[in-house]
């Protein structure tokens, strides 16, 4: 278990419609990273915040947003769904920014869209 | 039906072999690797890290390797065992807030 709790584990939508993808990070972790990761590929780098803040921007849609709250839990929020976004949403954490901090990831977001 | 997705390289080891997992990476101002794990379903696990002022370090069973004047960086697996078997990924980090890149990724196999 790598201390890193998303929710839900499992998320069945229509096309066109939104959802909320839920991240508690590690305990004391500032640092909250999103992934995004389709049948067979790599791991995608869509956003990252710190301590509230975004920090770094990867290949993220306009459909899609995210942000972090004061208590640090982080949402990703995906609208106007199109079947290509069916995929495993990853949110990781990391203590203090600085190299040499391990990111720890969550187990993942199965998000279909039919 | 048609195949959708990338076709990750394959690596095939007999059970009790050495495995070694080559990765290169792409950003010459990267000072933080990582190597992580990743079993069918689940999230990436942590395997090893490693600084750009080191160049070996080593871990239970797992060594990784950085040569960064090819920028190539390599994950070694002793004794190789059915548990091993999963998808490997490098990462690579630059320093502050620099995002972290990941590799294509490699599948290992272990032949029981």
């Amino acid at each position: 278990d790598s201390g890193v709790t998303q929710t839900p584990k499992h998320l069945i939508t229509a096309t066109g419609q939104r959802v909320t993808l839920r991240c508690s990070p590690r305990s004391g972790d500032l640092s909250v990273y999103w992934y995004q990761q389709s049948l067979d590929q790599g791991l995608q780098f869509l956003i990252q915040y710190y301590n509230g803040e975004e920090r770094a921007k990867g290949n993220i849609l306009e459909r899609f947003s995210a942000q972090q709250f004061p208590d640090l839990h982080s949402e990703l929020n995906l609208s106007s769904l199109e079947l290509g976004d069916s995929a495993l949403y990853f949110c990781a954490s990391s203590s203090p920014q600085g190299a040499g901090n391990t990111i720890y990831f969550g187990e993942g977001s199965w998000l279909t869209v039919v | 039906g048609e195949s959708v997705g990338l076709h990750l390289p394959t690596l095939s080891v007999q059970e009790g072999d050495n495995s070694i997992i080559n990765c290169a990476y792409s950003n010459s101002a990267s000072d933080y690797f990582i190597w992580y794990k990743q079993e069918s379903g689940k999230g990436p696990q942590f395997i090893i890290d490693i600084r750009s002022n080191m160049d070996k370090r080593q871990g239970q069973r797992v060594t990784v390797l950085l040569n960064k004047t090819v920028k190539h960086l390599s994950l070694q697996i002793a004794a190789t065992q059915p548990g091993d078997s999963a998808v490997y990924f490098c990462a690579e980090k630059g320093g502050g807030y620099q995002k972290v890149t990941f590799g294509t990724g490699t599948k290992l196999q272990v032949i029981p």
